[in-house]
């Protein structure tokens, strides 16, 4: 299995810009997770998908960010406007109900 | 609610040396546990994890962990360090009622030659 697939790799743009991250989850998997990774507030819990219905997104930091989930094997998370303090690095990661959580490699997110 | 404490931020040994990580979980039916091991600009990686039976589990890359109901704590072991396990290593508890993982706030360990 190729595992959790995001893209960008890296993605660096201007404040005040749209930004749309991708996830291709493990096949398979009926769970998908949204984090982010900062060095002041560590892993942080975005949102999560069961069966492409988001359960909580109390992580979610403000309306500027939406996730969607249109099908079991994608998921994008959206940030519009864009601001400097977005910058972390993005990790999504899915899992077959209460197993093991497999981690994509990440999205560095740089706004400049 | 669930919580993971992992009380050293950093933690610095000299290869060779033996190595343990300390995990405190707070969960309010038998938890899923899990170790999972962050290199610089990589994701996540799972070490090891407890779902049930032998209290002892095994995991990649010569690591152990214990799981201690008494104690709430499942900490993590490794005999003799390699400067390869300089990494960030992340504690997480979850179970069949609850959806999400919750993660303790990291240990980042350096080995020194």
């Amino acid at each position: 299995d190729a595992g959790v697939i995001q893209s960008p790799r890296h993605e660096v743009t201007e404040m005040g810009q749209e930004v749309t991250l991708r996830c291709k989850p493990i096949s398979g998997h009926d769970y998908l997770f949204w984090y982010r990774q900062t060095m002041m507030r560590g892993l942080e819990l975005l949102i999560y998908f069961n069966n492409n219905v988001p359960i909580d997104d109390s992580g979610m930091p403000e309306d500027r960010f939406s996730a969607k989930m249109p099908n079991a094997s994608f998921s994008t998370l959206k940030i519009q406007p864009s601001e400097p303090r977005d910058s972390a690095v993005y990790f999504c990661a899915s899992r077959q109900g209460p197993d093991t959580q497999y981690f994509g490699p990440g999205t560095r997110l740089t706004v400049l | 609610a669930q919580s993971v404490t992992q009380p050293d931020i950093h933690i610095t040994v000299s290869e060779g040396a033996s190595l343990e990580l300390r995990c405190n979980y707070s969960y309010g039916a038998t938890p899923y546990l899990f170790w999972y091991v962050q290199s610089p600009g990589q994701g996540l990686q799972l070490l090891l994890k407890y779902f049930s039976g032998d209290t002892l589990v095994q995991g990649i890359k010569g690591f152990e962990a214990e799981f201690k109901r008494s104690q709430s704590s499942f900490n993590l072991r490794k005999p003799s360090v390699h400067w390869s396990d300089a990494a960030e290593y992340f504690c997480a508890v979850g179970g069949t009622s609850y959806g999400k993982l919750t993660f303790g706030q990291g240990t980042i360990l350096t080995v020194h030659p």
